[in-house]
């Protein structure tokens, strides 16, 4: 069974970066999975951030993507995820995700959300 | 980006009715809709794909449907450990986005 297990510190001082670390169990990050983030506020709901493929495909939320950077460690079968330029605003639960991937005539593409991590509260204070 | 809006934002049910939730999509989205349940305090757990594709392990009486801007998501006889927050989500572009979220509590 596929397991995700973000690690990261809980609190974050304003202007500086958030980085987190999701661990993949049973299964290789360099499966047919693109390795994802979301997070949760009360104020925005539901939001997601990104996510990269093992061969170094991403996508950014245009909304993030100036202060966001996803990676892939498969010597560590861990992803990760860095957000500078932090503030309250990015106060909020994280959870990684993965999606699947459907592939047709040789091309292969992001799907559905099939796992979740258990989330990490993050908090941006001084 | 694509705006996915649920209805209602809350409702009240008793142990064994039927519900259902809709999510209006702000442009059409073919069936790349996701419906996902969140406990309290827990990660969202993902129940359907493609509108009406059930995620393996996930019980029947979970039903989507539509398609284009439509969409709705049946809980048949709900049990205490339905009641929670159902969120839609579509994945036909990026960014991907979710709906407000529906509360689905007991009566």
């Amino acid at each position: 069974q596929v397991q995700l297990q973000e690690s990261g510190p809980g609190l974050v001082t304003p202007s500086g970066a958030l980085s987190l670390t999701c661990a993949v169990s049973g299964d290789s990050v360099s499966s047919g999975h693109w390795w994802s983030w979301v997070r949760q506020s009360s104020e925005k709901g539901l939001e997601w951030i990104g996510e990269m493929y093992h061969s170094g495909g991403a996508n950014y939320n245009p909304s993030l993507r100036s202060r966001v950077t996803i990676s892939v460690d498969k010597s560590k079968n861990q992803f990760s995820l860095h957000l500078t330029s932090v503030t309250a605003a990015d106060t909020a639960v994280y959870y990684c995700a993965a999606r699947n991937e459907y592939c047709s005539g040789g091309v292969c593409n992001p799907w559905y959300f099939d796992l979740w991590g258990q989330g990490t509260l993050v908090t941006v204070s001084s | 980006d694509i705006q996915m809006t649920q209805s209602p934002s809350s409702l009240s049910a008793s142990v064994g009715d039927s519900v259902t939730i809709t999510c209006r999509a702000s442009q059409d989205i073919s069936n790349y809709v996701a419906w996902h349940q969140q406990r309290p305090g827990k990660a969202p757990k993902s129940l359907i794909y493609a509108a009406s594709s059930l995620q393996s392990g996930v019980p029947p009486k979970f039903t989507g449907s539509g398609s284009g801007t439509e969409f709705a998501l049946t809980i048949n006889s709900l049990q205490p450990e339905d009641f929670a927050t159902y969120y839609c989500q579509q994945y036909k572009s990026h960014p991907l986005t979710f709906g407000g979220g529906t509360k689905v509590e007991i009566k």
